[in-house]
């Protein structure tokens, strides 16, 4: 079974620009995180999809950060523009089924975002 | 964003002894996960406690819910140098859901 997929794996930018992640869920898993993971701290929930609906979004800091799954499979994470403290690691995770019972989470290998 | 703290941050252990590290919530929780992370890589998921006082085993893992479903452990028996990366605990209070700060585990050989 192929795993979660994440491109691109690093990123370096200049603050004031723009950049977007790309991600591919496991087959079949209804459920799509995206997190952002600061150097030494837990991953924290961005936003969560089910099927191509938003569930929670309440830590996303929407002035900058746009999220998407038209189809209900693959998903875009957009910064716009880009900030120092956004330097992180961003996963993707999925999970068979979701909602707020939040079940075990598959993830993806990151992208490493450093913001200059 | 909320995080929560797990204790200890770091621990440094001799190969072959034991290590506990505790999560603990300020509200009652629907369920707790827990992941490894190994140095350079991303979140594994370990198991999900459901169940108040619930006890679940994996090997050398032992994984604790306690009664008010408001603090959780994992105790690892007699480490090896396998088990190096940080352990966070993942905790749903129903409706938002957090990642504990995590505690960095170092064995040495």
């Amino acid at each position: 079974e192929a795993g979660v997929a994440q491109s691109p794996r690093y990123k370096i930018i200049e603050k004031r620009q723009s950049v977007a992640f790309w991600c591919n869920p496991i087959s079949g898993h209804a459920t799509l995180y995206w997190y952002q993971q600061i150097l030494g701290q837990g991953p924290k929930l961005l936003i969560q999809f089910q099927n191509n609906g938003v569930v929670d979004d309440s830590q996303l800091p929407k002035d900058r950060f746009s999220a998407e799954r038209l189809k209900g499979v693959d998903s875009t994470l957009k910064i716009q523009p880009a900030k120092l403290e956004d330097s992180a690691m961003y996963l993707c995770a999925s999970s068979f089924r979701g909602g707020y019972s939040y079940n075990e989470q598959f993830f993806g290998p990151g992208t490493r975002l450093t913001v200059l | 964003g909320q995080q929560v703290m797990q204790i200890p941050q770091y621990q440094h252990v001799q190969e072959g002894e034991d290590f506990t590290t505790y999560c603990n919530s300020s509200t009652t929780l629907s369920n707790i996960q827990w992941y490894k992370q190994r140095p350079g890589g991303h979140p594994v998921f370990l198991i999900q406690l459901v169940k108040s006082g619930e006890v679940k085993k994996q090997k050398r893992l032992t994984f604790q819910f306690g009664e008010a479903k408001k603090n959780s452990s994992l105790h690892i028996t007699a480490t090896q140098t396998t088990d190096v990366g940080t352990y966070f605990c993942a905790m749903n209070t129903g409706n938002q859901f957090y990642f504990g700060t995590g505690t960095s585990l170092t064995v040495i050989p």
